[in-house]
């Protein structure tokens, strides 16, 4: 069975664009998370959707967002990148029932310069 | 909110000696723990966890204990190998199932040394 697929793998954006990220659950999965990980924070909620509702929302600016899609999978968005959004962007998803137990992708590396 | 304290950040051990990460938590209602381990340029693999109504869990060279009472919770890693060099992080999370948000602990770098 395939792993969780994050596209791209890395991106590099200049201050105030917007970027989006990709995420293809394991078949079946339908929980998507996305988390955020830098070397000073560590690694950070972002949300969780599943069957396309986002069910809990980590502590981060109105600029980061998600949708999820019918076939589960999942995107992110960050409108005006800050030189601070720079980081690892990880998605993980998690089988019907044990929802806690999240497996994850390889993530996508982000740079804002 | 949880926040998960976790030490050493950095760890080094012979070849076929044992390992072991601590981690603390500050929310007595959070009642799961997971352990990951991640290797550069991966994302997290989740390795072992437990519920806090069990106390100690075994996966053949690796082990987690937990103490309700003090909260705290530690990784147990046993005859190591080269192979188990990586970043290992805790995470402590309340609730069951749906709409569980995970809180990490900082990470440990191990290193295996042969």
């Amino acid at each position: 069975k395939a792993g969780v697929t994050q596209t791209p793998r890395y991106l590099i954006k200049t201050r105030g664009q917007q970027v989006t990220l990709s995420c293809s659950p394991i078949s079946g999965h339908r929980s998507v998370s996305w988390y955020q990980q830098t070397p000073g924070q560590g690694l950070q909620f972002l949300f969780e959707y599943f069957s396309e509702t986002q069910r809990n929302k980590g502590n981060f600016p109105g600029r980061f967002s998600g949708r999820q899609f019918s076939n589960s999978r999942s995107e992110m968005n960050v409108s005006t990148l800050e030189l601070g959004d720079s980081a690892l962007y990880l998605c993980a998803s998690s089988p019907a029932g044990t929802e806690e137990k999240l497996f994850f992708g390889s993530g996508t590396q982000l740079s804002v310069l | 909110g949880e926040n998960v304290e976790q030490h050493p950040s950095t760890l080094s051990v012979q070849e076929g000696d044992s390992a072991v990460i601590k981690c603390t938590y500050s929310d007595s209602a959070s009642n799961y723990f997971p352990w990951y381990k991640q290797e550069l340029g991966k994302g997290p693999q989740l390795i072992i966890d437990i519920r806090s109504n069990v106390g100690e869990k075994k996966d053949q060279r690796i082990a987690v204990t937990l103490n309700k009472t003090a909260k705290h919770f530690s990784l147990h890693i046993t005859e190591t190998q080269p192979e188990d060099s990586a970043v290992y992080f805790c995470a402590a999370s309340i609730g069951r199932g749906s709409a569980r948000q995970l809180t990490f602990g900082s990470g440990t770098q191990l290193t295996v040394l042969p």
